[in-house]
């Protein structure tokens, strides 16, 4: 299995832009994580999925912030408008099951200018 | 609400040391604990996962132990490696709902 695979792996913009972030799950696994880390707070847990349905957006800072679960092997995280403190790494995890192993992806470095 | 700590946050150490990462935590009533690798501007590696149920869990020349009354897990790395240099963070996933609360990290320096 190719792992957790997020896209872009890099991504600058300007302040007031919107941001797609891109997750796909490891095959087979029914939960999906995203997750921001910052050299301040470490890493926060956004919002998580469970079979496509979200079960827990109490993370996401502001309605700015919105994430989808289409289907199965594919979410998207999406920034609108950007602001210059939503610059952080952001990561994908999912997991067989609940309380189960997490496996990450190699997350999304956003910069906003 | 669970807090997770790490202490030190950096750790130096010559090559062959064997040596103990700690982390503790406020909220005993814990589901598992996990603990991940991080190499610079890479994503997070998984090491071991504890049940609350097991005392420790093995993999090669790491093992991590987990004592849930007193709120703490170590992870113990032997012999260690210039190659084990990373940080080092450990999570807690209180209740089976998958949701880990994360440590600040110990970043480790193993010299060779």
């Amino acid at each position: 299995d190719a792992g957790v695979i997020q896209s872009p792996r890099h991504e600058v913009t300007e302040m007031g832009q919107e941001v797609t972030l891109r997750c796909k799950p490891i095959s087979g696994h029914d939960y999906l994580f995203w997750y921001r880390q910052t050299m301040m707070r470490g890493l926060e847990l956004l919002i998580y999925f469970n079979n496509n349905v979200p079960i827990d957006d109490s993370g996401m800072p502001e309605d700015r912030f919105s994430a989808k679960m289409p289907n199965a092997s594919f979410s998207t995280l999406k920034i609108q408008p950007s602001e210059p403190r939503d610059s952080a790494v952001y990561f994908c995890a999912s997991s067989f099951s609940a309380g189960n192993e997490q496996f990450f992806g190699p997350g999304t470095r956003l910069t906003v200018l | 609400k669970q807090e997770v700590t790490q202490i030190p946050a950096a750790l130096s150490v010559p090559e062959g040391e064997n040596l103990v990462l700690n982390c503790s935590f406020t909220d005993s009533a814990i589901y598992n604990l996990q603990w991940f690798r991080q190499d610079p501007g890479k994503g997070l590696t998984s090491l071991l996962l504890i049940q609350s149920s097991q005392r420790e869990q093995t993999s090669g020349r790491l093992n991590a132990s987990l004592d849930k009354s007193s709120g703490r897990s170590t992870l113990y790395i032997a012999a260690s490696q210039p190659g084990d240099s990373a940080t080092y963070l450990c999570a807690v996933n209180t209740g089976a709902n998958s949701k880990l609360t994360f440590g600040k990290g110990i970043t480790l320096s193993v010299r060779p």
